[in-house]
C-alpha cells in the first residue's frame, strides 16, 4: 500500500543554518505531495504542495521538489529561524478512483532551532 | 470567523465511558476527516465523509462511530473508551480532490484513565 517515510528527529539546528528534512514515498499512480507544519498546541497547517513530477512547491522560504525518479519530496530551507521550530509532516494524497483527497502521513520530524 | 473548530480542547474520562468529540466547519467543504495523532505514527485516518450522510472507514476505525447529518458538523464518538484511545484527535475539511489541501482544527487532547 501507499506509505510515507520521513527522517527521524529531533533535528536541532542553530539559527541561520541550512535545513533538509528527507521524505520518501511509496505509491501507485501519481500522488500529490504535501508538507504540513504543526506549531506547539496547534493543528496542522499546509506549508507547501506539489501535484506532479518536477513541480517545486515553495512558501515562507521553504521549498520541496517532487522527484518521481527517486520517489522523494525533501523539504529545504536556506536559513532557519527560531520561529521555524515545529513538527513537520510529509504527506501524500492518493489519486485513486474515489479522489477523496485522503492523506497518508509520515511520522513527523521535530525541528528545534536554537538562537 | 470562518474556520474549523473542535471541542472540547481537552477531555479526561474513564474506560468504558462514551465520549463525543465535536467538529464544526464554516466553509461548506464537502469532505471532512478525523485523524488521531500518536508518537511514532504521525496522523492516522479514522473516518472520513464525502458529504452529509456519506461516511467511510479509514485506517483505524475500530472503536469509533461517526455521523454527518449536516454538512458543517462531523462528530466522532467513542462508544466505550479504552486506554489505547488516549490520543490527540484532529478534524479536517477540504473541498475534495487529491490535489487540494486539508484544513485542520486545533485538536482535542483526550486522556482515558
Amino acid at each position: 500500500g501507499n506509505s510515507v517515510t520521513q527522517m527521524e528527529g529531533p533535528v536541532t539546528l542553530s539559527e541561520e543554518a541550512f535545513l533538509t528534512i528527507n521524505c520518501t514515498y511509496t505509491a501507485t499512480g501519481y500522488p500529490s505531495l504535501f508538507w504540513y507544519v504543526q506549531y506547539p498546541g496547534e493543528g496542522l497547517q499546509l506549508l507547501l504542495k506539489a501535484t506532479k513530477a518536477d513541480d517545486k512547491g515553495s512558501n515562507k522560504g521553504f521549498e520541496a521538489t517532487y522527484r518521481k525518479e527517486t520517489t522523494s519530496f525533501h523539504l529545504e530551507k536556506g536559513s532557519v529561524q527560531v520561529s521555524d521550530s515545529a513538527v513537520y509532516f510529509c504527506a501524500l494524497s492518493d489519486q485513486g478512483s474515489s479522489n477523496t483527497g485522503k492523506l497518508i502521513f509520515g511520522q513527523g520530524t521535530t525541528l528545534q532551532v536554537k538562537p | 470567523d470562518a474556520g474549523i473548530t473542535q471541542s472540547p480542547r481537552y477531555k479526561i474520562t474513564e474506560t468504558g465511558r462514551q465520549v463525543t468529540l465535536m467538529c464544526h466547519q464554516t466553509w461548506s467543504h464537502s469532505y471532512m476527516f478525523w485523524y488521531r495523532q500518536d508518537l511514532g505514527h504521525g496522523l492516522r485516518l479514522i473516518y472520513y465523509s464525502a458529504a452529509a450522510d456519506i461516511t467511510d472507514k479509514g485506517e483505524v476505525p475500530d472503536g469509533y462511530v461517526v455521523s454527518r447529518s449536516k454538512t458543517e458538523n462531523f462528530p466522532l464518538t467513542l462508544e466505550s473508551a479504552t486506554r489505547s484511545q488516549t490520543s490527540v484527535y484532529f478534524c479536517a475539511s477540504s473541498v475534495g480532490g487529491s490535489n487540494q489541501p486539508q484544513h485542520f482544527g486545533d485538536g482535542t487532547r483526550l486522556s482515558i484513565l
